[in-house]
């Protein structure tokens, strides 16, 4: 079955205190993995799209990197503005098909 | 990028009434997509908005409670029909644009948070 799974549910963190945020995921035929944020009572904003195994992607504090199984979302000297839902999802399959994680819920502590 | 708007942002309806939700597009996009998210929870797909066709719903939603409009590349409606509590929920308009060959990036609207009394 294909799904998505992010790890940790929940991570708080004190400013400045480096860390990663897993997304593992079973599907055939992968086209995209994307990462988003999302702050309470918002739509989920988009972050990056990686494409194939070895890709890395940067942004600011926020470095996204892809392998055959699972992606991991770096954040180095995380502020707490940083602070957020992120979301991983992966376009598999049929064209119009995207499968979302259930969101890791970060919390960047001054 | 697509910038993506929602009206309303918010509303609060009885039970046995009906709710329109509009979705804006700043530019044309090839796919348009309407989500259910309850607080805390992830995305559920309801449908993918087909333009100038009717929507293809993912199971558990029927177009007879969530009928769904598309009449150009930029515009979608969802209807949330006959509510229930139940139905107290964010829902979600997203468009996607491809980034060449096979893949789409998703943007979102900023949600529509419906109550149900």
């Amino acid at each position: 079955e294909d799904q998505v799974t992010q790890s940790p549910e929940a991570l708080r963190l004190q400013e400045g205190e480096s860390s990663s945020l897993n997304c593992s995921y079973t599907v055939s035929g992968l086209r995209g993995l994307f990462w988003y944020r999302q702050d309470p009572g918002k739509g989920p904003e988009f972050l990056f799209t990686l494409y194939s195994a070895g890709e890395e992607k940067e942004k600011e504090r926020l470095k996204a990197t892809l392998t055959k199984k699972e992606s991991f979302l770096h954040i180095t000297a995380p502020k707490p503005e940083d602070s957020a839902t992120y979301l991983c999802a992966v376009q598999a399959g049929r064209i119009n098909k995207f499968y979302f994680g259930s969101g890791t819920k970060l919390n960047v502590k001054p | 990028s697509a910038v993506i708007s929602q009206k309303p942002s918010r509303d609060i309806c009885q039970r046995g009434t009906s709710l329109t939700i509009q979705c804006q597009v700043d530019s044309q996009v090839t796919m348009m997509f309407w989500y259910r998210q309850q607080p805390g929870q992830s995305l559920t797909l309801i449908a993918t908005a087909n333009q100038g066709s009717e929507a293809t719903y993912e199971s558990g939603f029927v177009i007879d409670k969530f009928p769904i409009s598309r009449p150009n590349l930029t515009f979608s409606t969802l209807t949330v029909s006959n509510m229930s509590p139940e139905d107290s929920s964010i829902y979600l308009c997203s468009g996607a644009t491809g980034t060449g060959g096979t893949t789409y990036e998703q943007y979102f609207g900023p949600g529509t948070r419906l109550t149900v009394t």
